[in-house]
């Protein structure tokens, strides 16, 4: 399985600091996604970072990608209470379908 | 801005009976996923669809499963007879490049 796999599983922060999450897979990808839950609700593309990139910035947002290493970091920078969400990472080796985390649950505390 | 549409929101139904989800994809989009969520746990991929076949499918899919681009415009996920672990969120996705995720139908099988 190339799944990928979030870590911390968990983080909670205040309002206005920085969130990290990483994200580990097992086999080469041709992209990797990371997208948002807000509980009970459907899944919104955050950034897309393909193989060949390093680094992706949207807004507060920042991608790393480490292909050497088959990891990937969410930064979220400056939190806002509607931060407050589920964040997954998504790998792709094909057109075909996505393998997804079990995602990283951010709580940031006004 | 263009997005996927699921209907219904949620689905009660009794286990042992069909059940169709409907969704209705961004219209100059050419590959058609679904994707299920169990309660807690990971996204996990069912099906992938591109030029009216099923391209890829995971071991969830099943012979109870099956897709249909009935008139070029909605893509629907029959599940011939539910049973109770068939429960989950059911999210439906298409792309031209980034996948685009529809906000799911809940269905409970009781």
């Amino acid at each position: 399985s190339q799944q990928g796999e979030e870590d911390p599983q968990a983080l909670s922060i205040q309002e206005g600091e920085n969130a990290t999450m990483n994200c580990s897979y097992k086999t080469s990808i041709n992209n990797l996604q990371w997208y948002r839950q807000n509980s009970g609700r459907g899944l919104v593309h955050l950034i897309l970072i393909r193989s060949n990139e390093r680094e992706k910035h949207s807004g507060r947002l920042r991608v790393t990608l480490d292909t050497s290493k088959k990891s990937s970091s969410l930064l979220i920078t400056a939190s806002r209470a509607a931060d407050t969400a589920s964040y997954f990472c998504a790998t792709d080796f094909n057109d075909y379908k996505l393998s997804f985390g079990a995602g990283t649950t951010v709580t940031v505390r006004a | 801005e263009p997005e996927v549409t699921q209907t219904p929101s949620h689905q009660v139904t009794q286990m042992g009976q069909e059940v169709i989800l409907r969704c209705v994809p961004i219209s100059n989009h050419l590959y058609f996923y679904w994707y299920r969520q169990i309660l807690g746990q990971k996204v996990e991929f069912l099906v992938s669809f591109y030029n009216n076949e099923i391209s890829e499918k995971s071991e969830i899919f099943d012979d109870q499963f099956s897709v249909e681009r009935p008139d070029g415009s909605n893509f629907t996920l029959k599940i011939r007879s539910t049973k109770l672990e068939d429960s989950a969120m059911y999210f439906c996705a298409s792309s031209a490049d980034i996948p685009f995720f529809g906000s799911g139908t809940r269905l409970t099988v009781v």
